[in-house]
C-alpha cells in the first residue's frame, strides 16, 4: 500500500527566514509526485509534479527536489501570503489516484 | 477559463438522509475524481471516471455512496442514509488525459455535516 509522510505537522517561521518541508514515501512503481498548496476554506492548488530522482522545479519562492524515497518543498525568504497547508501527493503504479500526506501547516508572521 | 465547479459549498443535513453532490470539471478533462477530506487530514481517494465510465471506486467507504457521471461532463456523488462519519469536506478533481500524471485540478469542494 502508497504511504506518504509528511513532516513537520506544523512549521511556524519569520518573515524571511527559509526552511524546507519533508515528504517522505513509500510506493511502488511512481509515476509522478505531486505538491498542491491548500488555504483553508478552498480547494489544493498545484504548485509541482516531478517525475524522477534528481528532478528539481522551482516557482517564485519554492523550489521542490525529488529523490528516491523523498521530496522536499524549500521555501526561501518567505512572505506572510506563502502562510498556507502544504500536502505532497503520490501517484504510483497503474494507478490514476493521488495518495496524499497529512500536509504541513505553514504559518510566516512579519 | 473556469475551474472546476463543485455544488453546494455547504450541505447540513440530518442523519438518515440523502444527499447530492455535484461537479462540474475543467471543459475537455476527460478524468474525473472525488475526494473526501476529513479536518486535519489530507484528501483521501472515493473513485474516478474516465469519461462515463468509473473505472476504479475502490475508495468508496460502503454501498451507500454512489457516483456517476452519465454524459462524461457534470458527475453527482450521493450519500444515502448519511451517518455522522460523513460529515467532510468532499473534492471533486479533474485532469485533461486518462491514466497520465499530469496534474489534477481541484474545486473548492463541499463541505457536509450531518446533524
Amino acid at each position: 500500500e502508497d504511504q506518504v509522510t509528511q513532516s513537520p505537522e506544523a512549521l511556524r517561521l519569520q518573515e524571511g527566514e527559509s526552511s524546507s518541508l519533508n515528504c517522505s514515501y513509500t510506493v511502488s512503481g511512481l509515476r509522478g509526485l505531486f505538491w498542491y498548496r491548500q488555504d483553508p476554506g478552498k480547494g489544493p492548488e498545484f504548485l509541482f509534479t516531478l517525475y524522477s530522482a534528481g528532478e528539481e522545479k522551482e516557482k517564485e519562492r519554492l523550489k521542490a527536489t525529488l529523490t528516491k524515497k523523498e521530496s522536499f518543498l524549500h521555501i526561501t525568504a518567505p512572505k506572510p501570503e506563502d502562510s498556507a497547508t502544504y500536502l505532497c501527493a503520490v501517484q504510483a503504479g497503474t494507478a490514476s489516484k493521488l495518495t496524499f500526506g497529512t500536509g504541513t501547516r505553514l504559518q510566516v508572521t512579519l | 477559463g473556469a475551474g472546476v465547479s463543485q455544488s453546494p459549498r455547504y450541505k447540513v443535513a440530518k442523519r438518515g438522509q440523502d444527499v447530492a453532490l455535484r461537479c462540474d470539471p475543467i471543459s475537455g478533462h476527460v478524468s474525473l475524481f472525488w475526494y473526501q477530506q476529513a479536518l486535519g487530514q489530507g484528501p483521501e481517494f472515493l473513485t474516478y471516471f474516465q469519461n462515463e465510465a468509473q473505472l476504479d471506486k475502490s475508495g468508496l467507504p460502503s454501498d451507500r455512496f454512489f457516483a456517476e457521471r452519465p454524459e462524461g461532463s457534470v458527475s453527482t456523488l450521493k450519500i444515502q442514509r448519511t451517518q455522522q462519519e460523513d460529515s467532510a469536506v468532499y473534492l471533486c478533481a479533474s485532469s485533461l488525459q486518462h491514466n497520465s500524471n499530469q496534474p489534477q485540478h481541484f474545486g473548492d469542494g463541499t463541505r457536509l455535516s450531518i446533524l
